[in-house]
């Protein structure tokens, strides 16, 4: 079955980190790159970047520069979105979503996880 | 960056009626424009790209139209599985932007 399977629900203090993981099955991994789509409570989504599952190499959006981190393990067909200092404007949904490589729009995403940042 | 304008917010519609969403770009996104159907707590689904072209197992009640800055999303007879939040992407320009959403419920 294709599809994206992302990691549970996150409750992390304010300037912790957090890793959220979404695996690949039922298709090959690296014909497809992965973006990371944000979805704060209440508010429409917003594209954090993507990375390219061939050469590793990560693009991040407007904002989304700093304190993320887009990162792979092709032998485990897993995409990580990796946030630090977490702040209480970090809560969110997170979702992935692929796209083939050479096209833009998302043809496939994972149910989302939701990072809360509370103290 | 490039603003996407979804209207209306929330559009009341009756089983068996035509729905009729926009989305209105800042600037000429071409027809690089996907629309994607999110329903609360699942995955959002890819429903149209290209601006008209149908996604893998889209019913065709499902058209898009529209190019440059105006789209259009039309259902042309809504069934109950459809009522969800749509939204419109434009990905002609950096970074990739949606518009904030229209969530068709039941009338």
């Amino acid at each position: 079955q294709v599809q994206l399977m992302q990691s549970g629900s996150e409750l992390k203090k304010p300037g912790a980190s957090v890793k959220v993981s979404c695996e690949a099955s039922g298709y090959t991994f690296t014909d497809y790159g992965m973006n990371w789509v944000r979805q704060a409570p209440g508010q429409g989504l917003e594209w954090m970047g993507w990375i390219n599952t061939n050469t590793g190499n990560p693009t991040y959006g407007q904002g989304f520069t700093g304190r993320i981190v887009f990162s792979l393990d092709t032998s485990v067909s897993t995409a990580y979105l990796q946030i630090s200092s977490l702040k209480a404007e970090d809560t969110a949904v997170y979702y992935c979503a692929r796209k083939k490589l050479g096209d833009w729009y998302f043809d496939l995403w994972g149910r989302g996880t939701l990072v809360t940042v509370s103290s | 960056e490039i603003g996407m304008t979804q209207s209306p917010a929330t559009l009341s519609v009756s089983p068996g009626e035509r729905a009729t969403l926009s989305c209105r770009a800042s600037q000429s996104v071409s027809s690089n424009l996907a629309w994607y159907q999110h329903k609360p707590g699942q995955a959002p689904r890819l429903l149209i790209y290209g601006a008209s072209t149908r996604a893998t197992g889209i019913p065709a009640r499902f058209s898009g139209s529209g190019s440059g800055t105006e789209f259009t999303l039309t259902i042309s007879s809504l069934q109950s599985e459809d009522f969800a939040v749509y939204y419109c992407q434009q990905y002609n320009n950096w970074p990739r932007t949606f518009g904030q959403g229209t969530k068709v419920e039941i009338k």
